[in-house]
C-alpha cells in the first residue's frame, strides 16, 4: 500500500503570497489531520478531518483553512504569508474513525514552505 | 488539547535501556497515552499507546502507573538508529486526532 503522499516537497514563496500544499491519504483511510512543524514551537496541530467534515482545529489565525474532498484527499492553504509561515507542514491520515481509542496516524514527508 | 512535560533531550550509550518519563498531571478517565517517534526529516511514527499499567510491544514498553499522571516509555538496548525525537500524547476521545506534540524528547545514543 502507497503511504501518505504531499505535494509539494518543498515550495518558496514571498511574503503576501498565498499557497496550497495537497495531502493524498493511504487508500481506504478517511482521516486526515495537518501539522506545523518550526524549531521554536515544535510540532502543532492545525486541522483534522474526517469525510470531508473539520472536527478540529488547532489554535492558528484564519489565514490557515483546509477542506478535505470526497475521495479523501485534503488540501491546506494559508493566505497572506507571513516569514513566521516558513516550516515544515506534515499531514497525516489514519483508518481508523477518530474517537474509537486508537490514535495511530500515518505521516507524510512533509512540505517544506520557505516564505522569504 | 491535553499538555504534556516531557525532558528537552538525553543521552545514552549504545546497548544500554533508555526509559523517559512523560508528566500529564491533567489526564481525564478517557484519555489515552500516545507515544510517537520522529528521524529528521521524516514525519512521526506511532511507537505505542496505552491506558494504564504496562503494554508492551516489539519495538517498546509502556509504564502506567495506577495514577495515570505520568507515563515511562522504555526502550530496551538503543542502537545508534534509535536516535531521534520522542514525542508523548496524551489523546482524548472527543478531540478525535487533534493531537499536541509539543517539542517532544530529543534521544541521542552514542557508541
Amino acid at each position: 500500500k502507497a503511504g501518505v503522499t504531499q505535494t509539494p516537497r518543498y515550495l518558496i514563496k514571498t511574503r503576501g503570497q498565498q499557497v496550497t500544499l495537497s495531502c493524498s491519504p493511504i487508500s481506504g483511510h478517511r482521516s486526515v489531520s495537518w501539522y506545523q512543524q518550526t524549531p521554536g514551537q515544535g510540532l502543532q496541530f492545525l486541522f483534522e478531518y474526517f469525510s470531508e467534515t473539520q472536527r478540529n482545529k488547532g489554535n492558528f489565525p484564519g489565514r490557515f483553512s483546509g477542506r478535505q474532498f470526497s475521495n479523501s484527499r485534503s488540501e491546506m492553504n494559508v493566505s497572506t504569508l507571513e516569514l513566521g509561515d516558513s516550516a515544515l507542514y506534515l499531514c497525516a491520515s489514519s483508518g481508523v474513525p477518530p474517537g474509537t481509542g486508537t490514535y495511530e496516524q500515518y505521516f507524510g514527508p512533509g512540505t517544506r514552505l520557505t516564505v522569504t | 488539547l491535553a499538555k504534556t512535560t516531557q525532558p528537552i533531550s538525553m543521552d545514552s550509550y549504545e546497548g544500554q535501556e533508555v526509559n523517559i518519563t512523560c508528566s500529564h498531571n491533567n489526564i481525564a478517565t478517557n484519555d489515552y497515552i500516545t507515544w510517537y517517534q520522529q528521524f529528521p526529516s521524516q514525519g512521526p511514527r506511532f511507537i505505542i499507546q496505552g491506558y494504564k499499567t504496562k503494554v508492551t510491544n516489539e519495538v517498546a514498553s509502556l509504564f502506567i502507573p495506577a495514577d495515570r499522571k505520568s507515563s515511562t516509555l522504555s526502550l530496551p538496548r538503543v542502537s545508534l538508529s534509535d536516535t531521534a525525537v520522542y514525542y508523548c500524547l496524551v489523546a482524548r476521545p472527543n478531540s478525535g486526532y487533534a493531537l499536541n506534540f509539543g517539542k517532544g524528547t530529543s534521544l541521542l545514543v552514542t557508541p
